[in-house]
């Protein structure tokens, strides 16, 4: 069974940096593209980065671009996103996904984690 | 970036009827529009993609249709499990871009 699960979600101050991890098993995990995926409060899903296999290609849509990072270790099956100078427009609830072989697509979701950027 | 605009925002039927829920590009993006279903406590679950293609374990009842900027999903005997968030994306080109949502609500 496919299993992602999101940890190092919280409350930090505008400006300050945070950094989430999921921790994927059930498949193996180098063989798949990941992606953060985003949702603000009552709001709609918002693509944040994805990541190659091998971790030499990364992606992010403009609005996070120079901020966050994502990564990966494949011996931990784990993924990676760094996230600096946070922004109150940051704050979501943060799932790590899966990509499907097929692109853009997310097969896989995690419950996600909370980051609340406030002062 | 392409756009996505998903109606209606909002939606109540009751078991057994049909609904539409719709999803308009901002321009073409061939046929690679995916569904997504939202629940509370629940991961975020891959309906459909490439427009009409069932993912597997997504009963028959769903279907897509649609293609260039004009999609559709239809849900035909709706079971009370299908009461959700209904959220489209289109998987042809960075960045991926999510519609707003579509609220499906019991009537």
């Amino acid at each position: 069974e496919v299993q992602l699960v999101e940890s190092g979600g919280g409350l930090v101050q505008p400006g300050r940096s945070l950094k989430l991890s999921c921790a994927a098993s059930g498949f193996t995990f180098s063989n798949y593209y990941m992606a953060w995926v985003r949702q603000a409060p009552k709001k709609g899903l918002e693509w944040v980065a994805t990541i190659s296999t091998s971790g030499s290609r990364t992606y992010y849509p403009d609005s996070v671009k120079g901020r966050f990072t994502i990564s990966r270790d494949n011996a931990k099956s784990s993924l990676y996103l760094q996230m600096n100078s946070l922004k109150s427009e940051d704050t979501a609830t943060y799932y790590c996904a899966r990509h499907a072989g097929l692109g853009g697509l997310f097969d896989y979701w995690g419950q996600g984690v909370m980051v609340t950027v406030s002062s | 970036d392409v756009q996505m605009t998903q109606s209606p925002s909002n939606l109540a039927a009751s078991p057994g009827e049909s609904v539409s829920i719709n999803c308009k590009a901002s321009k073409s993006i061939s046929k690679y529009l995916a569904w997504y279903q939202q629940k509370p406590g629940k991961a975020n679950k891959l309906l459909i993609y490439s427009g009409s293609t069932l993912q597997s374990g997504t009963p028959s009842r769903f279907s897509g249709s649609g293609s260039g900027t004009d999609f559709t999903l239809t849900i035909r005997n709706l079971e009370p499990e299908d009461f959700g968030l209904y959220y489209c994306q289109q998987h042809n080109e960075y960045p991926y871009t999510f519609g707003a949502g579509t609220k499906l609500e019991l009537k």
